[in-house]
């Protein structure tokens, strides 16, 4: 059972717009930044989102993230065939002491 | 540029050691902590931990103290995941990564644990 709770699955047609949430609680994304990341099948996750709200260089700007209060969401404008992929978020849990990802969402187009 | 590169796949018998490691490029490893992320088939991401080459600073998560050991070589700007007896249940992809926003990661070691 994940600490972050992610709906599994979300789809959309080309061109949609997609959200994907990332429901928290206060000693996680209450009180730290979330990270949200891709992975495309068969490799390893890659960084879309930092600081809640950036962006990587090179990350298109379709994809935009933002918090409230102990939930986050990614959102997915422009939806492509290629955003067909694994979704995950993650930040820092002071409770835990540990860093905690969500329970993954699969976006299919 | 900064590359983090793993060693290759394993098949291993329980019971069994086994090290994979994790070699930086591109930065100073003692720069950084260095996390280790489990995938388990079919299944999510899982953090395992952190280490502080500089010291060897170690923060494990609750599920996998005990189970794993985190170590670095600094001469070669490598980390190490290290289990002295492994299950059927390590098998898994692990990766290390670069926290705090885990920027980069590594391309994944794939571990098969299998009689």
């Amino acid at each position: 059972q994940s600490v972050l709770t992610q709906p599994p699955s979300v789809s959309g047609t080309p061109g949609q717009t997609v959200i994907i949430s990332c429901s928290g609680g206060s000693p996680n994304i209450g009180s730290n930044v979330v990270n949200w990341f891709q992975q495309l099948p068969g490799r390893a996750p890659k960084l879309l989102i930092f600081d809640n709200i950036q962006r990587p260089s090179g990350v298109p700007d379709r994809f935009s993230g933002s918090k409230s209060g102990t939930s986050a969401s990614l959102a997915i404008s422009g939806l492509q065939s290629e955003d067909e992929s694994d979704y995950y978020c993650g930040s820092w849990d002071d409770s835990l002491k540990n860093y905690v990802f969500g329970s993954g969402t699969t976006v299919t187009v | 540029e900064v590359q983090l590169v793993q060693s290759g796949a394993e098949v291993k018998k329980p019971g069994e050691s086994l090290t994979i490691s994790c070699k930086a490029s591109g930065y100073t490893l003692t720069s950084r902590w260095i996390a280790w992320v489990r995938q388990m088939p079919g299944r999510g991401l899982e953090w395992m931990g952190i280490i502080y080459p500089t010291d060897s600073d170690t923060i494990y998560s609750p599920s996998f103290r005990g189970q794993v050991t985190f170590s670095v070589d600094k001469s070669i700007n490598t980390a190490f995941l290290h289990w002295s007896s492994l299950k059927a249940s390590d098998t898994a992809i692990y990766y290390c990564a670069r926290p705090d926003i885990y920027d980069y990661w590594g391309q994944g070691t794939l571990v098969t644990v299998s009689s």
